[in-house]
């Protein structure tokens, strides 16, 4: 059971870049979130999904699109990449989004940006 | 709006000492609580949970007791081990639609010597 598998784990871009981190769950989990993580910060919530074709905004959005065309998957999209974008990116699903429920982490993604 | 705060480390412990990290809320409503915990180089993982006013929650030796009163989910162990040492992460979780949620405090790096 592979549970939350992210690629890749380490990305280095010029800025200007763009890139897509890639998230799949096989745990047939309805909701899915990307967090970024940097020193000092915790994690702040990026965008996440309630179900397949369902997307909304978290904390930080600016900079990054996501889509949820199947439950599995929940790719994180870099348009055009920033310095300020350096960061650890971790995906999360859970079996619903209600309160309560436990989150699974994949292993993180370490992007940096130059 | 929401709101973690936990204490800032790094906190070093010999090994066999006692725990407290101390982790306040701000919600509104009856928020879930949690700690999550993160190993060097991995993902975060549950470590306890609590849903209501009350409820103690524990696991490895770990406990958190949910104050409503106090709005706190302080972490204790007893004798801590040199492999506790992680990253510790308090967080609340509201319930349901947009709100349901993790959000994180800012992390305690804990290091225990032998």
């Amino acid at each position: 059971n592979a549970g939350v598998t992210q690629t890749p784990k380490f990305q280095v871009l010029k800025t200007g870049q763009s890139m897509t981190l890639q998230c799949a769950q096989d745990m047939n989990h309805e909701y899915m979130s990307w967090y970024r993580q940097d020193p000092g910060m915790g994690l702040r919530l990026i965008h996440y999904s309630v179900g397949a074709g369902i997307t909304d905004q978290g904390e930080v959005p600016n900079g990054y699109n996501v889509s949820r065309s199947t439950t599995e998957d929940f790719p994180l999209r870099l348009l055009s990449a920033a310095p300020s974008q350096t960061s650890v990116y971790f995906c999360a699903s859970s079996y619903s989004s209600s309160g309560g429920r436990e989150l699974f982490f994949g292993e993180g993604s370490r992007l940096t940006v130059l | 709006g929401n709101s973690v705060t936990q204490m800032e480390g790094p906190v070093t412990l010999s090994e066999e000492a006692f725990l407290t990290i101390n982790c306040t809320y701000t919600a509104t409503g009856y928020p879930s609580l949690f700690w999550y915990v993160q190993y060097p180089g991995e993902g975060l993982q549950l470590l306890l949970k609590a849903t209501k006013a009350d409820d103690k929650g524990s696991n490895k030796g770990f406990e958190a007791t949910y104050r409503k009163e106090t709005t706190s989910f302080h972490l204790e162990k007893g004798s801590v081990q040199v492999s506790d040492s992680a990253v510790y992460f308090c967080a609340l979780m509201n319930y349901g639609g947009s709100q349901g949620n993790l959000i994180f405090g800012k992390g305690t790096k804990l290091s225990v010597k032998p």
